[in-house]
């Protein structure tokens, strides 16, 4: 019953240096999206696809690149990350994100630090 | 713009008293509206839903909340706290496709 996965479960990155967080659903879900955590601003949205095929910026896109692999894999990329970048990032996913009253699935996050 | 305010960022109880985590939201009509929680290190977990089938929500782990129109909020309660309920929990509201998040409680039980 492993629901949302996200790898890896930590990371440091030095200024400039590239990386992918891998996230992937077992629940036959569509719609999957990247938010990242700070202390004190809640969950932020980076990034969503509303279905396979499909990605949308969120509230906060800038330095951040997705993909959406499959239907069960939807990845983020930093292609060179800097010290604002440091963070938690959390994959979700729902059923369909037209349908308000769905709940999201939450994987257990990514803490990242960048020096 | 929708919008979620969670009203206290701390919320301090003795275990054993009763939890009361506010949440009140934008809306022009009735939204469905959820509460998270979340342990350290741990990704959020639902707690309990609200979409419009009745008022008094019952959540997991002795939770509920309560949806009142008239004041637009959706407050969490626990009548006993315990020391295990000690995190962070998240209002959100669903609606417009994206979710829209409170900026989070963080619930701290003192034995």
């Amino acid at each position: 019953n492993a629901g949302v996965t996200q790898t890896p479960k930590f990371q440091v990155l030095k200024t400039g240096q590239s990386m992918t967080l891998q996230c992937a659903q077992d629940m036959n879900h569509n719609s999957m999206y990247w938010y990242r955590q700070d202390p004190g601003m809640g969950l932020r949205l980076i990034y969503y696809s509303a279905s396979e095929g499909t990605t949308d910026k969120g509230e906060v896109p800038n330095g951040y690149n997705v993909s959406r692999l499959n239907k069960r894999e939807f990845s983020l990329r930093l292609e060179s990350a800097a010290p604002s970048q440091t963070s938690v990032y959390f994959c979700a996913s729902s059923p369909q994100y037209r349908l308000s009253n769905q709940p999201q699935h939450f994987g257990d996050g990514t803490r990242l630090s960048i020096l | 713009a929708q919008s979620v305010t969670q009203l206290d960022s701390h919320v301090s109880v003795s275990e054993g008293t009763p939890v009361l985590l506010r949440c009140n939201y934008s809306s022009s009509y009735s939204p469905s509206l959820f509460w998270y929680v979340q342990h350290p290190n741990k990704g959020l977990q639902l707690l309990l839903k609200y979409t419009s089938a009745a008022t008094l929500v019952k959540g997991i782990n002795g939770f509920e909340a309560e949806f009142k129109k008239s004041e637009t909020s959706f407050h969490l309660t626990k009548p006993s706290a315990h020391m295990s309920d000690a995190a962070e929990y998240f209002c959100v509201r669903g609606g417009s496709y994206i979710p829209t998040f409170g900026r989070g409680t963080s619930l701290i039980v003192h034995p």
